[in-house]
């Protein structure tokens, strides 16, 4: 059974700080690594790809992946109100994703 | 681009009765998913299909479930009968290639009592 598993949370970080957000799979031939924002009552929505270990910055947020050490995380920089939401960690092996039941984040103002 | 567009919203149903959710997935995707919902379970995948063609339908729950894309813009899930451990939202969601993240649709809230 390929799995992903995330801290459910709620993680509490005041506004202006550094959100940390962790993830790791269990499929260690996984390729394609995914952040979704879920804002409650809402669908998911793609906020961020990886695919090759590193880092990739867009904006505020920045992936990291160690397919090593089979562990994803995203950090969110300068955290606003808004940011508050459900992040979801998917990971594609073969052709479907599979989803990580989501940390809650919560920004403190 | 009008997005995965799924109907309906909200769908209240008595335990028994058959349930049909529609999604109308972003024209020129060829993968389509099925994935519900809950607190306790986060995202399932159902099952999803390639160029309309089901691929892997292991996350259907049971035989009550059935799925069906009869062309490339038009995909059902059908429950029947439904039961209340069916309450769910259930998304559908499109994709490119399968190598991209997926868009979903804004989901059916799906209330069986």
């Amino acid at each position: 059974q390929k799995e992903v598993e995330q801290n459910s949370g709620p993680l509490s970080v005041p506004e202006g700080a550094i959100a940390s957000l962790n993830c790791t799979y269990s499929d260690r031939g996984s390729q394609s690594f995914f952040w979704y924002r879920q804002y409650s009552g809402k669908s998911p929505e793609l906020i961020m790809s990886i695919y090759s270990n590193g880092d990739k910055e867009d904006g505020r947020f920045t992936a990291q992946l160690n397919k090593a050490s089979q562990y994803v995380s995203l950090l969110i920089r300068d955290s606003q109100p808004s940011d508050s939401a459900t992040y979801l960690c998917a990971v594609k092996g073969d052709d479907k994703i599979i989803f990580g039941k989501g940390t809650r984040l919560h920004i403190l103002p | 681009d009008a997005g995965v567009i799924q109907s309906p919203r909200h769908e209240v149903t008595e335990m028994g009765q058959e349930v049909t959710l529609r999604c109308k997935p972003i024209s020129g995707h060829d993968y389509l998913f099925w994935y519900r919902q809950t607190m306790m379970r986060g995202l399932e995948l159902l099952i999803y299909f390639n160029n309309n063609v089901p691929i892997d339908d292991s996350g259907m729950p049971e035989d009550r479930f059935s799925a069906k894309m009869p062309n490339a813009s038009f995909s059902t899930l059908k429950i029947q009968p439904s039961e209340p451990r069916d309450s769910a939202v259930y998304f559908c969601a499109s994709s490119l290639q399968g190598s991209y993240g997926y868009t979903f649709g804004s989901g059916t809230r799906l209330t069986v009592v």
